[in-house]
């Protein structure tokens, strides 16, 4: 059974860092890219940002309202995916869900259960 | 960039009836150089992540139901639920690479 388990998230004051990490289990982790999707309250989905397999040189790509301040990064050894988040704004306030991206499809296969950031001013 | 627009943003639909949800995007999304349609369907239920229901715009995703189905091509794309049942209340989403729609949200009538 796949399974993505996200932890890490909190309460953080704006401007701060936070690290959130996706453990993952039940596939092959390092032939998945992986992607962090998040959702404000009450909201819809946006795309954060996603890693490419180390076959594809593990670059990664951002959207524009995180480009420069977060940071995907991946431990295939581990099976676990990270993003830190830096210099955070209230808006960044959301669910961050790690997902699998399937390369074939180009779509969001897997989810994790998410884990809520708070980002106070 | 592709932008994905959703309509209606709400539907309320008697159980056993169809629901039909809309998804259309600012570009095509067919790739001519393998003819697929990467547009994807999601259900998202309270409380829980999106699940995948339908890839390249008309291939169900294992376990789903067939009474979920998708259709179009191009830039004009539908999803249906031909016989609602209580369990599909949720928000639906379309989604192209790396941009999602707004989100339906169905409901029972």
């Amino acid at each position: 059974e796949v399974q993505l388990v996200e932890s890490g998230g909190g309460l953080v004051q704006a401007g701060r860092s936070l690290r959130l990490s996706c453990t993952a289990s039940g596939f092959t982790f390092g032939e998945y890219a992986m992607s962090w999707v998040r959702q404000a309250p009450g909201k819809g989905l946006e795309w954060v940002g996603f890693i490419r397999i180390k076959a594809y040189g593990g670059t990664t790509e951002y959207a524009a309202s995180v480009k420069g301040r977060f940071t995907i990064s991946r431990d295939d050894s581990k099976s676990i995916a990270y993003l830190q988040m830096n210099s955070l704004k209230t808006e960044d306030t959301a669910v961050y869900y790690c997902t699998g991206l399937g390369e074939a499809t180009q779509t969001f296969d897997y989810w994790g259960q998410g884990t809520l950031v708070t980002v106070s001013s | 960039d592709i932008v994905m627009t959703q309509s209606p943003d709400s539907l309320a639909v008697s159980l056993g009836e169809r629901a039909t949800i809309n998804c259309k995007s600012s570009q095509s999304v067919l790739y001519s150089s393998n003819n697929k349609n990467y547009l994807a369907w999601y259900q998202q239920k309270p409380g829980q992540p999106p699940k995948l229901l339908i890839y390249w715009a008309s291939t169900r995703e294992s376990g789903v139901p067939d009474r979920f189905s998708g259709s179009g091509s191009g830039t004009d794309f539908t999803l249906t639920i031909s016989s609602l049942q209580a369990e599909d209340v949720a928000v639906y989403y379309c989604q192209h690479m790396y941009t999602f729609g707004q989100g339906t949200k169905l409901e029972i009538k």
